[in-house]
């Protein structure tokens, strides 16, 4: 079965420095990794998705995640921090190949001036 | 393109009614999932929908129902209404099921 643990429930970073969101899966085969975004009172927008092309993916506003098999890992970064950042961050993946995406727990972002 | 859209976005029901909510994907798409999220379980897979046909089901009880139409919108039905049923509806549609899933803004549903 598939699942994804994210190991902070909350990140607290200045505006200006790098920001690093944790996440674990655990998948019987190659999975498909995704993390979204939600900001107050909002749905849910992509940020970037692995689907097993390239390791490290490129999304929108400046993050990017490096998938890595050995460690399991599908951690989000970004260079610099900007206010309009702090949300909460989510890491999926899917169950095989069908429409049911498993959510991590969420990570709370908070950017301080 | 358009893209998913819900309705409505807000509802206020009381304990035992019912609860009807729409989702229409992004024009092309014939997959559509529903999510429930609350602050103490997070976001949870309802059911999938593919071609009128559903798909997948998470393990919610049978109060929780859906149908999908010839044109790929979708209906969620919620029977006997609870209060812990309160929480934020998101729908999502897909090419396939199986490539990338696109959120609504969701249904904020209160049951007092």
């Amino acid at each position: 079965a598939q699942s994804v643990t994210q190991l902070d429930s909350h990140v607290s970073v200045s505006e200006g420095t790098p920001v690093l969101l944790r996440c674990n899966y655990s998948s019987s085969y190659s999975p498909s990794l995704f993390w979204y975004v939600q900001h107050p009172n909002k749905g849910l927008q992509l940020l970037l998705k692995y689907t097993s092309a390239a390791t490290l993916v490129k999304g929108i506003n400046g993050f990017e995640a490096e998938f890595k098999k050995s460690e399991t890992s599908f951690h989000l970064t970004k260079p610099s921090a900007h206010m309009s950042d702090a949300a909460e961050y989510f890491c999926v993946v899917r169950a095989s190949n069908t429409g049911k995406l498993i959510f991590g727990q969420g990570t709370t972002l908070q950017v301080k001036p | 393109k358009a893209g998913v859209t819900q309705t409505p976005r807000y509802l206020i029901k009381t304990r035992g009614q019912q609860v009807t909510l729409s989702c229409s994907p992004i024009s092309g798409h014939r997959s559509v999932s529903w999510y429930q999220q609350t602050p103490g379980q997070g976001l949870q897979f309802l059911f999938e929908y593919f071609s009128e046909t559903q798909r997948n089901k998470g393990n919610f009880p049978g109060r929780f129902s859906g149908r999908q139409f010839s044109n790929s919108r979708s209906e969620m039905n919620v029977s006997t209404l609870e209060l812990g049923d309160s929480a934020l509806y998101l729908c999502a549609s897909s090419l396939t099921g199986g490539d990338t899933q696109y959120f609504g803004p969701g249904t904020r549903l209160t049951v007092l």
